[in-house]
């Protein structure tokens, strides 16, 4: 079975554009969960949706958005990028709403300039 | 509100000894407890959780944790480090109930010939 899968790999944007993030999750798991991960750091909390609702919110501006399909895949959108942005965005998914055990992607390198 | 402090940024060991690795937590309320690994360009891998059954949680890679409510603790344990152990490893806390997820700030496990 295909684990978590994140597009695309590497991304580089200029400060200001907008930029969308893809994830599926594992075939089966309803929740996706967004983290961004700047060097040296650990993960930050950015979304959970399940069943196409948000169900969580970390502590991030509102330039931060999410949406999860009727398939579980999920978009994070990012606009008005500023150079803080630069960090690694993954995404993981889980069984159900009450499944706290997570399974990671591998990430999307995202660089601001 | 939950918080999760791993105790050393760093951890020099020799192949062969034991590692000890260092978490605590805050939280207000029951808490689910994980331990992720991440190798150098490699996505996050769950090594083990605590979800309130038993206090010693084994997990993979010959590595346990310990549960331990009076200390707020769940130190991560290895009785023989393998020099394939190097990497960044994460003490996880969720609320159970909640959808926040928090991660420590991590430790980087160095293992020396």
């Amino acid at each position: 079975d295909a684990g978590v899968t994140q597009s695309p790999t590497h991304l580089i944007k200029t400060r200001g554009q907008h930029v969308t993030l893809r994830c599926s999750p594992i075939s089966g798991h309803k929740s996706v969960s967004w983290y961004q991960q700047v060097l040296g750091q650990g993960p930050q909390f950015i979304f959970q949706y399940y069943e196409k609702e948000e169900r969580g919110r970390g502590n991030f501006p509102d330039r931060f958005s999410a949406r999860q399909f009727p398939n579980y895949s999920s978009e994070l959108n990012v606009n008005a990028l500023l150079l803080g942005d630069s960090a690694l965005y993954l995404c993981a998914s889980s069984s159900g709403l009450t499944s706290y055990e997570q399974y990671f992607g591998p990430g999307t390198r995202l660089t601001v300039t | 509100a939950q918080s999760v402090t791993q105790l050393d940024s760093h951890v020099s060991v020799s192949e062969g000894t034991p590692v000890l690795l260092r978490c605590n937590y805050s939280s207000s309320y029951s808490p689910s407890l994980f331990w992720y690994v991440q190798h150098p360009n490699k996505g996050l891998q769950l090594l083990l959780k605590y979800t309130s059954a038993a206090t010693l949680v084994k997990g993979i890679n010959g590595f346990e944790a310990e549960f331990k409510k009076s200390e707020t603790s769940f130190h991560l344990t290895k009785p023989s480090a393998h020099m394939s152990d190097a990497a960044e490893y994460f003490c996880v806390v969720i609320n159970t109930g909640g959808f926040k997820t928090i991660f420590g700030a991590g430790t980087r496990l160095f293992v020396k010939a």
